[in-house]
């Protein structure tokens, strides 16, 4: 077990909808990363917090936004949902954002938008 | 632009040895990674390798990079029907914040 936390772990929304999913880090850590994982496919990079801002950002629409709280915990939010938001969501925390730091993932929060 | 590619199924006998197989496109990139998913769970970091290494050695887990190809091969010595996962290649790329790009996963099935 990682000690990163995702709630809740299953979700069930419809189309237009807005949706919050949180994520506890690993004690410790302050940087947190979201990923969108859709069946059959590789983790996509959402975007990344270090001490509460957004510190880089891949190719997701400004309807997909977060936030990172003083105990390093976070959120990520997507406004008007469509259906090909259905996936499963990954938090990774660790401790920085160099690239040969371990991130630590959580179980994810799996989204079906019917 | 960026890509990982991985074959999506492999298929080994208990006690052979496991190689999966990634490419990946971007030569700037500074190190690799090989994650494990098992149903229901998150993504495990298995190992990583920085890119001016050709390989690394960590019990079962052998990595091999070659850079001039930009190949990058993992093996597991004598598979264990534990290691029934998907296996997962990233690789982080300098200049883009440490995000990380994911092939989409090698299924790994032992056959008993």
């Amino acid at each position: 077990e990682t000690g990163v936390t995702q709630s809740p772990t299953h979700l069930i929304k419809t189309r237009g909808q807005q949706v919050t999913l949180r994520c506890s880090s690993q004690s410790g850590h302050n940087t947190v990363s979201w990923y969108q994982q859709a069946l059959g496919q590789g983790p996509q990079f959402i975007f990344q917090y270090y001490r509460e801002e957004e510190n880089g950002r891949g190719n997701f629409p400004p309807r997909f936004s977060g936030l990172q709280f003083p105990n390093y915990s976070s959120e990520l939010n997507v406004n008007a949902l469509e259906l090909d938001d259905s996936a499963l969501y990954l938090c990774a925390s660790s401790l920085g954002q160099g690239a040969n730091t371990e991130a630590f993932f959580g179980q994810g929060t799996r989204l079906t938008v019917v | 632009g960026e890509d990982v590619e991985q074959s999506l199924f492999l298929s080994v006998r208990e006690g052979d040895s496991s190689v999966i197989n990634c490419t990946y496109t971007d030569s700037s990139s500074t190190y690799l990674y090989w994650y494990k998913q098992e149903p229901g769970a998150g993504l495990q970091l298995l190992t990583y390798i920085f890119s001016n290494m050709d390989m690394k050695q960590d019990q079962r887990l052998t990595v091999l990079l070659n850079k001039k190809d930009k190949h990058l091969s993992l093996r597991i010595a004598d598979t264990q029907t534990g290691d029934s996962a998907i296996y997962f290649c990233a690789e982080s790329v300098k200049g883009s914040n440490y995000q990380l790009i994911w092939g989409a996963g090698t299924k790994l099935i032992i056959k008993p």
